[in-house]
């Protein structure tokens, strides 16, 4: 177990409706990133959030956004859902050290919500 | 742009014996990070090994450990004694800062006892 836990697990919606996924990360660590694995393929990076603020976004629209909490638990919104929103979202945790050069966290994760869109 | 390749769909392996996952990546970068992780049925991604790219000798945790060939860009996972329990999708991953994972898309272990 990493300590990150997910909620809900899994999510059934409908096109063209708003989700809320949530994460909480694992004790010590300050950095949330998430990641979306459709069926039978690797994860794909959405965003990360260190210190309450977006520190990177792949290659995903708008209607994709996120937030991060002081107790750096996070949430990850999806407005206007489209069939290919269809997949299981990955939530990982990890601590960055500033000042140390480079990120020397490992992300470790929670163990998904599966989101399907009807 | 970073790729991260996986070339084998599905490898399965006698229990106990020793199976050899491929994974080449593309990068321009020097420095980086390499992880093998694995995804049982319970979804959940659990980190296998890790590789830095300045490090020259090959990363080991107990029965798992890589060939990191950096010149070739390859990072392959050697599995021994091969358990039940070692059943699942192996992924590739790269990261250039250690925050944006880069994965392959996967290889399914099957384990025959």
């Amino acid at each position: 177990e990493t300590g990150v836990t997910q909620s809900p697990t899994h999510l059934i919606k409908t096109r063209g409706q708003q989700v809320t996924l949530r994460c909480s990360s694992q004790s010590g660590h300050n950095t949330v990133s998430w990641y979306q694995q459709a069926l039978g393929q690797g994860p794909q990076f959405i965003f990360q959030y260190y210190r309450e603020e977006e520190n990177g976004r792949g290659n995903f629209p708008p209607r994709f956004s996120g937030l991060q909490f002081p107790n750096y638990s996070s949430e990850l919104n999806v407005n206007a859902l489209e069939l290919d929103d269809s997949a299981l979202y990955l939530c990982a945790s990890s601590l960055f050290r500033f000042g140390q050069g480079h990120w020397k966290n490992i992300q470790y994760f929670g163990a998904g919500t599966r989101l399907s869109v009807l | 742009a970073q790729t991260v390749t996986q070339s084998q769909p599905e490898m399965s392996v006698q229990e106990a014996e020793t199976v050899t996952l491929s994974c080449t990546y593309d990068t321009s970068e020097s420095d980086y990070y390499l992880f093998w992780y694995k995804q049982p049925p319970s979804r959940q991604m659990i980190l296998v090994i890790r590789q830095e790219a300045y490090k020259q000798q090959n990363a080991t945790e107990n029965r798992f450990s890589v060939n990191f060939q950096k010149a070739a860009k390859s990072f392959s996972l050697k599995i021994s004694d091969s358990q039940l329990g070692d059943a699942a999708m192996y992924f590739c991953a790269y990261t250039r800062s250690n925050y944006q994972l880069i994965w392959g898309a996967g290889t399914k272990l099957i384990i025959k006892p």
